[in-house]
């Protein structure tokens, strides 16, 4: 059974918020939702992780619904330089991270 | 260093020779994470050190693939007599431990094998 479930690609205009969901039906109380993107095949690069509040950083904001079984990154003015693929994993914080296919998201000028 | 840092960034090989690649982690971060990934395949795990602990070998694909963490800083992984098929990237990650700590990436050795 996959632990998350993406959309295999997505699209968004350059200057708009980019919505990226998430479903993670079957993760654990302590399992936190980490989100990460790779750029071309550089290494993957860590974007946010919330276990059931609402979370914002510089880079992002991520949304957890109530029943911490979906979540959506947001990302609030989208350029060029964050097409990506992204990746949503639940992962205790500190043990191997498995990355499923994840969502290529391209930023259309 | 302010990341993990891997060397060497990319590497040739002919096909039969060993290998080495180099991981620096965070400095404090007690566990060490090896992955590889193939041209337009997803992360493959392959190794992960945490502090004095055995390390946790089972992603290694082959008994040709080990790696060694001294001084429970620099990692090596050491690819023996290289194949065409062990042509991909190889990244390291480190983290602190605990829960909600983050995994941080290198940026990756590429080896090619020809």
């Amino acid at each position: 059974d996959a632990k998350t479930t993406q959309p295999t690609s997505m699209d968004c205009a350059e200057g708009r918020a980019a919505n990226l969901p998430c479903n993670h039906s079957t993760i654990s109380g302590n399992e936190y939702v980490y989100w990460y993107r790779q750029i071309h095949s550089q290494g993957p690069q860590y974007i946010i992780h919330g276990l059931k509040n609402n979370e914002t950083n510089e880079m992002a904001s991520l949304i957890i619904t109530e029943d911490r079984k979906s979540s959506t990154l947001i990302l609030p003015h989208a350029t060029l330089r964050d097409t990506a693929v992204y990746y949503c994993t639940p992962n205790f914080g500190n043990e191997k991270l498995t990355f499923g296919t994840g969502t290529r998201l391209t930023i259309i000028p | 260093g302010a990341g993990v840092s891997q060397s060497p960034s990319n590497k040739v090989t002919e096909k039969g020779k060993d290998v080495e690649l180099r991981c620096d982690p965070i400095s404090g971060h007690t566990a060490l994470y090896w992955y590889r990934q193939s041209l337009g395949q997803g992360l493959e795990f392959l190794i992960y050190f945490q502090g004095n602990s055995a390390p946790d070998k089972s992603g290694l694909p082959s008994d040709r693939f080990s790696a060694e963490r001294t001084g429970g800083s620099v990692s090596t992984l050491t690819i023996q007599r290289t194949q065409q098929e062990d042509s991909a990237v190889y990244l390291c990650a480190s983290s602190l431990v605990g829960p909600g700590n983050t995994i941080y990436f290198g940026e990756g050795s590429w080896l090619t094998v020809v």
